[in-house]
């Protein structure tokens, strides 16, 4: 079966610094994975994701994610985090039954950024 | 804004009751995905709707129901609510292309409280 480890619960990183965000993944074939985040009260807003080819993607807000089969990895990064990324963050694999991609989600990272 | 809408935004009701989510997708987006988020489980995936046709199943519950109508929106049915099925409920649509590639957009969520 399909299954989404974010290992870390919560991260506190100072602002300016650089965040990695961690993600692993179980699925037999090429997974279609995904970077989602949710703002307190708020629904879920795709950040970027990956279907094949490039295994280094760019999303939305400056983050980015490098796809590594061999590890079964998917990690979101940003160079230098804002106030306003504290948020929740999910990671998740789809699978493709030709009419969409019903997700797997991990538990979440809850990111705080301290001044 | 996604273009996802859901209806009601709160839901308060007692233990043993009913009630009816309403989704609407995004203008022209023929597949709709239910998924519950709590505290204890994490955001799961419930139910796929296609074109009015039920395409996947995740761990819904017997008690819980969804159906898609002709203009595409969707409802999802809870009945006989206990306790533990206080959540935020979310809503998401995704659009049809031909390489079997999706992404979801997630409406605002509805949060049910169950005394």
């Amino acid at each position: 079966a399909q299954s989404v480890t974010q290992p870390d619960i919560h991260i506190t990183v100072s602002e300016g610094a650089s965040l990695e965000l961690r993600c692993n993944y179980s699925y037999g074939a090429t997974p279609y994975l995904f970077w989602y985040v949710q703002s307190p009260g708020q629904g879920l807003q795709l950040l970027l994701k990956y279907f094949s080819g490039d295994t280094l993607v760019q999303g939305i807000k400056g983050f980015e994610a490098e796809f590594k089969r061999s590890q079964s990895s998917f990690n979101l990064r940003k160079p230098s985090v804002h106030w306003s990324d504290a948020a929740e963050y999910f990671c998740a694999v789809g699978e493709d039954n030709q009419a969409g991609t019903a997700l797997i989600f991990g538990k979440g990272t809850t990111l705080s950024v301290s001044s | 804004d996604s273009g996802v809408t859901q209806t009601p935004k709160h839901l308060i009701t007692a233990t043993g009751q009913r009630v009816t989510l309403r989704c609407s997708p995004r203008s022209g987006d023929l597949s709709v995905y239910w998924y519950q988020q709590s505290l204890d489980q994490g955001l799961q995936f419930l139910i796929q709707y296609y074109n009015g046709e039920e395409r996947a199943k995740g761990n819904i519950l017997e008690r819980f129901s969804a159906q898609q109508f002709p203009d595409l929106h969707s409802e999802l049915n809870l009945s006989s609510l206990e306790l533990g099925d206080s959540a935020l409920y979310f809503c998401a649509s995704s659009p049809l292309r031909t390489s079997g590639r999706y992404e979801q957009y997630f409406g605002p969520g509805t949060r049910l409280t169950v005394t």
